[in-house]
C-alpha cells in the first residue's frame, strides 16, 4: 500500500516554462488536493477535487490548473512557472470531509 | 473567508514542562485536524476533532475543541525532545466547501534538555 506518491520529488524550472506534478493515490479515496508550502508559512490550497470529473479551486489557483479523470490520479500543471511559483507542493488525500488527510512526500519546485 | 490562526508561532521549552498551543478560526466549523511535521518532511496527522467538546489524547499530546468559541487547544505534558515538530491545526469549510481544508501558520516547538 504505497499512501499517496508524488512526482518528482525535485524539479528546477526556467521562467515560462511548464510542466505536470503527479500525484497518485491507492487509497480509493474520493477527495484530493494540492497544497504550496512556503518557508515559514503554512499550507495554501491551489485547488481540490471530491470526487472524479470535479474540481475546484483553492485560495491560490493562478497559474495553476488540475484535471481528475480517474480517482486515483490529480496532476498539477503549472502553465508558464514563475519565480513565485517557487515552493514545496503536497498533494493530499481523504476518504470524505470530516477524516484526516494523508499527505504525499512532497515536490521541491524552484524556478530560475 | 476562513482564516485560522495559530500562536504562538514559535515556542521553545524545556523538557518535562507543559505548555499549550492554540488555534482560532473564524467561522463555524466542527472539523478540525492537527498535523505534524519533521523538518523536510511531509505532514502526518495527529487528531481529528469532530464535534464541540471534542477531546483526544495520544501520548503526551492532547487536543481539544470547542465549537462556540472557535478555538481548539494542543496540549503537551512534559515535553520531550522527540516532540521537536512544526504543528499545524486545519480546518474543514462547511457546507458545499467541505471538501477545503484551511491550515494555520504552524507552531514551530523546540524542546531543549
Amino acid at each position: 500500500n504505497a499512501g499517496v506518491t508524488q512526482t518528482p520529488k525535485f524539479q528546477v524550472l526556467k521562467t515560462g516554462q511548464s510542466m505536470t506534478l503527479q500525484c497518485a493515490q491507492d487509497m480509493n479515496h474520493e477527495y484530493m488536493s494540492w497544497y504550496r508550502q512556503d518557508p515559514g508559512m503554512g499550507l495554501r490550497l491551489i485547488h481540490y477535487s471530491v470526487g472524479a470529473g470535479i474540481t475546484d479551486q483553492g485560495e491560490v489557483p493562478n497559474g495553476y490548473n488540475v484535471s481528475r479523470s480517474t480517482t486515483e490520479d490529480f496532476p498539477l500543471r503549472l502553465l508558464s512557472a514563475a519565480p513565485s511559483q517557487t515552493s514545496v507542493y503536497f498533494c493530499a488525500s481523504r476518504p470524505g470531509g470530516g477524516t484526516e488527510a494523508f499527505f504525499g512526500q512532497g515536490t521541491r519546485l524552484t524556478v530560475v | 473567508e476562513l482564516k485560522v490562526e495559530q500562536n504562538p508561532l514559535f515556542l521553545s521549552m524545556q523538557e518535562g514542562k507543559n505548555y499549550t498551543i492554540y488555534c482560532n478560526y473564524s467561522t463555524t466549523s466542527d472539523r478540525l485536524y492537527w498535523y505534524r511535521q519533521d523538518p523536510g518532511k511531509s505532514l502526518e496527522s495527529l487528531f481529528v476533532l469532530l464535534s464541540n467538546g471534542a477531546v483526544k489524547q495520544e501520548g503526551r499530546l492532547m487536543a481539544s475543541l470547542d465549537t462556540k468559541a472557535r478555538l481548539s487547544t494542543l496540549h503537551i505534558t512534559a515535553a520531550v525532545h522527540d516532540l521537536s515538530a512544526t504543528y499545524f491545526c486545519a480546518v474543514d469549510r462547511s457546507g458545499t466547501n467541505a471538501g477545503k481544508s484551511t491550515f494555520g501558520d504552524g507552531t514551530t516547538l523546540t524542546v531543549k534538555p
